[in-house]
């Protein structure tokens, strides 16, 4: 079984800072995906990153970067020079390569930033 | 840029009532996938489809869900006789594979059982 925690229910970052959101994860499977998603007010689901857990460098999207330690079994998601507009649920989520192929998400963090 | 498309984005229906959301997948996709997420709480897993069968589903998805591919585009939750705890925002999602480095959700279709 898959689970994936995310300790902090609420974050408040002034704009333009770094802002890192934690995510760790439990799972005995060899290979697995890790997911970033973002979920705005108007709740659609967008995607944001992945890392697979075979990947040797940590995964970057523009200002989106993963800081992927897989002995600690924690992949945090790092948005550099953060705006307003990023201020929405984030949600963490895993899936095994292997056997189903389903997502596991965690409880999520809302993320505002202030101006 | 392809991507999933749900509707309707919102319907409201009568407790006992059946409901059919709708979803076009992207076309090349293999994986299809239904989640559910109530209102203020996580994104939960209902079921997986794959070389048109059930892979897997979950505890929630009892029987009166089903899940249909009926003419190779569409791809269809049913629900057959919607609980007032039904309500949720119910979310459409294809992959290309098991090790894809993607997974695409709709826009989501927001349930509201009255």
């Amino acid at each position: 079984a898959q689970k994936i925690t995310q300790t902090q229910p609420g974050m408040f970052v002034q704009e333009k800072e770094a802002v890192t959101l934690d995510c760790t994860y439990d799972t005995s499977d060899p290979s697995y995906g890790l997911f970033w998603y973002k979920q705005p007010s108007s709740g659609e689901m967008i995607f944001l990153i992945y890392q697979g857990s075979y990947d040797q460098q940590n995964a970057t999207e523009g200002r989106y970067s993963l800081n992927f330690q897989k002995a600690r079994k924690s992949a945090n998601l790092v948005i550099s020079a953060s705006q307003l507009g990023d201020s929405a649920m984030y949600f963490c989520a895993m899936r095994a390569n292997f056997g189903n192929e389903k997502l596991t998400f965690g409880t999520g963090t809302r993320l505002t930033i202030i101006p | 840029e392809p991507e999933v498309t749900q509707t309707p984005s919102h319907q409201v229906t009568q407790m006992g009532q059946e409901v059919i959301l709708r979803c076009v997948p992207i076309s090349n996709h293999l994986y299809f996938y239904w989640y559910r997420q109530i209102l203020g709480q996580k994104v939960e897993f209902l079921v997986s489809f794959y070389n048109n069968e059930i892979s897997e589903k979950s505890e929630i998805f009892d029987d009166q869900f089903s899940v249909e591919r009926p003419d190779g585009s569409n791809f269809t939750l049913k629900i057959r006789s919607t609980k007032l705890e039904d309500s949720a925002m119910y979310f459409c999602a294809s992959g290309a594979g098991r090790e894809a480095s993607e997974a695409f959700f709709g826009q989501g279709t927001r349930l509201t059982v009255v």
